[in-house]
């Protein structure tokens, strides 16, 4: 059974930094493009990152550039998004997710989320 | 960046209805959109891919048609279970992707 489970959300206050991870088990990890996907609190959807099998790729979302960085560790079968700088927009609860297929695709596979949080 | 835009905002209707939700790309991204599903409190669940590919599992009466521009969802008998919000998302570039504003089906 695919699993995603996110950790390392919580309180932060604005300006600092937080380091989410998550946590793979039930395919093989190292074969599929891998996303952050964020939902503001009563908001919609919002891609915010997307890192390519080998890592050699990643892309992000305006609005996070130069800010956040998305990495991986396949020997650890897991996800990381380094978020610096924080704003009280990047409220939000944060998911992991995979895509369908080896190629970067629709997401047919999310954790359950976790909360971050930006405030003083 | 592509920018996707749902309408309605919010839907509603009634057990056994036939439901379309429409989403508009402010740019041709061939058939390179999915459909998802989202309840409160859950992650989203893929319902199409493509445009009018159905995930494995999800049941027959979503439908997904369109191209370029301009794509439905459409839910062919409303079913309680289904009473959620719907956001498109578009994939033609992987370097940014984006999701529609999402909209809420209620119960009438």
């Amino acid at each position: 059974e695919v699993q995603l489970v996110e950790s390392g959300g919580t309180l932060v206050q604005p300006g600092g930094s937080l380091r989410l991870s998550c946590a793979a088990s039930g395919f093989t990890f190292s074969s599929y493009w891998m996303s952050w996907v964020r939902q503001a609190p009563g908001k919609g959807l919002e891609w915010v990152a997307n890192i390519k099998q080998d890592g050699s790729e990643r892309y992000y979302v305006d609005s996070v550039k130069g800010r956040f960085t998305i990495s991986r560790d396949n020997a650890k079968n897991s996800l990381y998004l380094q978020m610096n700088s924080l704003r009280a927009e990047d409220t939000a609860v944060y998911y992991c997710a995979r895509s369908r297929l080896f190629v970067p695709t629709p997401f047919c596979y999310w954790g359950q989320g976790t909360l971050v949080t930006v405030s003083s | 960046d592509i920018q996707m835009t749902q309408s309605p905002s919010t839907l509603s209707a009634s057990v056994r209805d036939r439901v379309t939700i429409t989403c508009r790309a402010s740019q041709s991204i061939s058939s390179w959109l999915a459909w998802y599903q989202q309840k409160p409190g859950k992650a989203p669940k893929l319902l199409i891919y493509k445009a009018s590919s159905l995930e494995s599992g999800v049941p027959s009466r979503f439908s997904g048609s369109g191209s370029g521009t301009e794509f439905t969802l459409t839910i062919s008998s409303l079913q309680p279970d289904d009473f959620a919000t719907y956001y498109c998302q578009q994939y033609n570039s992987y370097s940014a992707w984006t999701f529609g504003q999402g909209t809420k089906v209620e119960i009438k």
